[in-house]
């Protein structure tokens, strides 16, 4: 069983498309994150949820919006791609911050 | 914000011992955690000091020294599937802080 699914696997868009990514976890914990991972492989924060609450938004440009409808799912919005959106994306969750679990992955390309 | 450094490469042969450095600068955190991910695939977890000194596990050690803003993961009898990418990350407030990243290649 997959503990921390995302979908799609890779995601190939144009400029100013909208997308969205989903992640799902069957570990039954309570915080669940993106982190953006960029070319340099340099993995940063993006958003926090903890039981379908927002707890940290890490300054990402509006046109991010995560949306949780429940403690299990935590999905990505993105509006108006732009090139520097370029990444790979992951989600994870945890029930103890020190010890996160990554989905996949998402590689999006934005031409 | 805050800042972690490790060294970018670290290059080891089969069966040898390797030391990834990660110095950092804050006081205020919980912890220090390590993460392992190969090229193509998820981070995923290694290890975790909440306290100074060395934790153990199987082949792979941690060490945090908060005093002297420093923290170490120990790769014991290396082998070729160790060749992977390595993360310090610092456990603060609700989120973690990921260290720049170091490049282990293991050699025959």
């Amino acid at each position: 069983d997959t503990a921390v699914s995302q979908t799609p696997k890779y995601l190939v868009t144009q400029m100013g498309n909208d997308k969205s990514i989903k992640c799902e976890q069957n570990l039954g914990h309570d915080t669940m994150y993106w982190y953006k991972q960029d070319s340099k492989k340099f993995l940063k924060i993006m958003f926090s949820y903890n039981n379908k609450e927002l707890i940290i938004n890490e300054t990402v440009p509006n046109r991010f919006s995560p949306k949780s409808p429940d403690k299990a799912h935590l999905n990505l919005h993105i509006n108006s791609l732009e090139l520097g959106d370029s990444a790979v994306y992951f989600c994870a969750s945890s029930q103890d911050l020190s010890e996160q679990f990554f989905g996949p992955g998402t590689r999006l390309t934005v031409l | 914000g805050q800042s972690l450094e490790q060294p970018s490469e670290v290059t080891a042969v089969e069966g040898a011992i390797v030391q990834i450095n990660c110095t950092y600068q804050t006081s205020g955190f919980y912890g220090l955690s390590w993460y392992q991910q190969h090229d193509g695939g998820a981070p995923t977890f290694l290890s975790y000091n909440a306290l100074d000194g060395l934790e153990e596990t199987g082949r792979f050690s941690s060490f945090l020294s908060r005093s002297d803003s420093y923290g170490y993961l120990l790769l014991q009898e290396l082998q070729m599937k160790d060749s992977a990418s390595y993360f310090c990350a610092l456990c603060e407030d609700d989120k973690l802080i990921f260290g720049t990243g170091t490049r282990l290649q293991v050699f025959p």
